[in-house]
């Protein structure tokens, strides 16, 4: 059964500080993996998109790296501000099954100042 | 670019009536949209995956007859939810896949609240 597994489930990190979220999956076969940021009462937004043969992406402060062979990801928030408080998902998706995606729970991070 | 909109943002309705919800790609034309529920606290469930011109495909569990998806043009589809119950009270979202994405790249709209009074 295709699963990912976020961790840890909740964060509280100072305003400035850096923190690591991680994403385990167990999708295959694998195409590829999406974080997305969801503020309270919003649809998530994307921050990040990698397939097989990117093993790091940044958008700005977030940095997400992908490892195939372990199928972990990280997003790493460098310079934590107030308004990254919000849940965090990894996406999973699979090439086959028509691309369906599996979600993960999620990290909810609050950022305090 | 890649903006999905979703109308009402909330709604507000008694038990048994029926609430559409409406779900468009505002700048691309999207030959898919996916439709989520989420709860409190949860992650998206997704409810079906439709596709223009064709059936929308349901998720196990979620009751096709009472969850109505119509996706009739490459940049509306829409969300029925019939008979509505306070059970069904959640916050809807739905996403786009636009022509060519093969990445799997899906955006979504800023979600609906219903609230089943």
């Amino acid at each position: 059964k295709n699963q990912v597994e976020q961790s840890p489930q909740s964060l509280i990190i100072l305003e400035g500080k850096n923190c690591t979220l991680q994403c385990n999956y167990t999708v295959s076969p694998f195409s590829n993996l999406r974080w997305y940021k969801q503020d309270t009462g919003r649809g998530p937004v994307s921050l990040t998109i990698m397939t097989f043969s990117e093993n790091t992406k940044s958008n700005g402060r977030y940095t997400a790296t992908l490892d195939a062979d372990t199928k972990q990801s990280s997003l790493h928030i460098t310079a934590s501000q107030l308004s990254d408080s919000a849940s965090y998902i990894c996406v999973v998706s699979a090439s086959t099954n028509a691309g369906k995606s599996t979600f993960g729970d999620g990290t909810t991070l609050t950022v305090k100042p | 670019g890649a903006v999905v909109s979703q109308h009402p943002s909330r709604v507000i309705c008694k038990s048994g009536t029926s609430v559409k919800i409406e779900c468009r790609s505002l700048d691309f034309q999207a030959t898919t949209m996916f439709w989520y529920r989420q709860f409190p606290k949860q992650s998206l469930m997704l409810m079906a995956t439709s596709n223009e011109g064709s059936k929308a495909t349901y998720e196990q569990g979620v009751e096709k007859d009472k969850f109505l998806i119509n996706h009739a043009s490459l940049t509306l589809s829409t969300l029925t939810v019939t008979s509505a119950h306070p059970e069904d009270s959640s916050f809807y979202i739905c996403s786009a896949r636009g022509m060519g994405q093969d990445n799997g790249e899906q955006y979504f709209g800023p979600g609906t609240r219903l609230t089943v009074t």
